[in-house]
């Protein structure tokens, strides 16, 4: 049982250049999220998603788009990388169902700095 | 919106001492969780503690306990028996609803523990 899954752990892009932060689960979970760690800022969210074909905009969702095709699988894609966004990316999951506490599981972080 | 507030930036406490890190947090719901995660230098994502605002009582977990005053909005960490381990950074987050995997966090407090 992997858990959640972030890939790359590291990056370094150009200014303007795309790329995409993926996230895989193998829970079979619905909820998924994903969120960035600034300085002093503590984890804001990106973007979340409750099942596959449905996603919503979270706190701060200018320049990233995602998209959830199947349950497992929720990347996060940057369209023209700013160095604004050089952040740590965590992504999360969690069951819809209650009970137990809903534990919400995260990923170990994708570290991403834009030059 | 729910905001969580995190008035400390960072704490230290003498080994094996007792120390308390202070969250509060605003909300007009009445169904939500309240999370202390851990964040050792590996930024892993670790939780310490839930607590369901339903309940009255506060959770414990070993040497980690919450007090949580409902009408204060106030949801305050004790760690007992510090231990060199305990040496991380300590997030307070909420989340709306027993199930979804979005939460709202505080800035986060560094600890630093003395031998």
């Amino acid at each position: 049982n992997a858990g959640v899954t972030q890939t790359p752990k590291f990056q370094v892009l150009k200014t303007g250049q795309s790329m995409t932060l993926q996230c895989a689960q193998d829970m079979n979970h619905e909820y998924m999220s994903w969120y960035r760690q600034d300085p002093g800022m503590g984890l804001r969210l990106i973007h979340y998603s409750v099942g596959a074909g449905i996603t919503d905009q979270g706190e701060v969702p200018n320049g990233y788009n995602v998209s959830r095709s199947t349950t497992e699988d929720f990347p996060l894609r940057l369209l023209s990388a700013a160095p604004s966004q050089t952040s740590v990316y965590f992504c999360a999951s969690s069951y819809s169902r209650q009970g137990a506490g809903n534990t919400i599981y995260f990923g170990e972080g994708s570290w991403l700095t834009v030059v | 919106a729910q905001t969580v507030t995190q008035s400390q930036p960072e704490m230290s406490v003498q080994e094996a001492e007792t120390v308390t890190l202070s969250c509060t947090y605003d909300t007009s719901e009445s169904d939500y969780y309240l999370f202390w995660y851990k964040q050792p230098p590996s930024r892993q994502m670790i939780l310490v503690i839930r607590q369901e605002a339903y309940k009255q009582q506060n959770a414990t977990e070993n040497r980690f306990s919450v007090n949580f005053q409902k009408a204060a909005k106030s949801f305050s960490l004790k760690i007992s028996d510090s231990q060199l381990g305990d040496a991380a950074m300590y997030f307070c987050a909420y989340r709306r609803g027993r199930a979804n995997s979005k939460l709202t966090f505080g800035k986060g407090i560094t600890l630093s523990v003395r031998p």
